[in-house]
């Protein structure tokens, strides 16, 4: 069956460090990738989505793009920032239905 | 965007109890979902829930554990039955909503069963 796999956490990082949390998935046809993000005591955020491949999501300075012929979504950014400690999920969907298959999430931690 | 809100936000429940937990949303919705997710883990998919038919439920989740109420197109409850501490963790209401159509997560309750 279709399934996510992220790499495991936490991560730490010092401000402004450049950010990579890969995520690799299992399915057939061509499912929507997203990327949800989980801020400490809040729910969670739809942070970016690609919808085909080498479609290529992006928000508050994150990416990712949909790498078909390495069924790859990994999250990249620039330069991290304290705020962006949180709990980061990948997750997919088939078309046919609106269910997400989810990561087991990455918990970034960013110091000062 | 659709928002979401939930109600109670955390609750600590004894072992053999019942706690039902609502789920408004400010826009009308067909699908909605109930999650949990356990300290420290990921989500796990408990049920749809689309207004007008019966939830559907997934493996190792069971209608008389956690029944669901969807009366209409913008609510939808979902009772923890006869709690043990097992039970223990974010339960998390969803809507697909759009387009495009994208999944909106409320902030969860917090359930603790002593």
């Amino acid at each position: 069956g279709d399934s996510v796999t992220q790499m495991e956490g936490p991560v730490t990082l010092s401000e402004e460090a450049f950010l990579t949390i890969n995520c690799t998935y299992t399915a057939t046809g061509y499912p929507s990738l997203f990327w949800y993000v989980q801020y400490p005591g809040e729910g969670l955020q739809l942070l970016l989505k690609a919808t085909k491949a080498d479609d290529k999501g992006s928000n508050k300075g994150f990416e990712a793009t949909y790498r078909k012929e390495t069924t790859s979504f990994h999250l990249e950014k620039g330069s991290v920032q304290v705020s962006d400690s949180a709990v980061y999920f990948c997750a997919l969907s088939r078309d046919s239905n609106y269910q997400l298959i989810w990561g087991a999430g990455t918990k970034l931690i960013i110091k000062p | 965007s659709a928002v979401i809100s939930q109600k109670p936000s955390r609750d600590i429940c004894q072992r053999g109890t019942s706690l039902t937990i609502q789920c408004q949303v400010d826009s009308q919705v067909t699908m909605m979902f109930w999650y949990r997710q356990q300290p420290g883990q990921s989500l796990t998919l408990i049920a749809t829930a689309n207004q007008g038919s019966e939830a559907t439920y997934e493996s190792g989740f069971v209608i008389d554990k956690f029944p669901i109420s969807r009366p209409n197109l913008t609510f939808s409850t979902l009772t923890v039955s006869n709690m043990s501490p097992e039970d223990s963790s974010i339960y998390l209401c969803s809507v697909e909503y759009g387009p495009p159509y994208e999944q909106y997560f409320g902030p969860g309750t917090r359930l603790t069963v002593t």
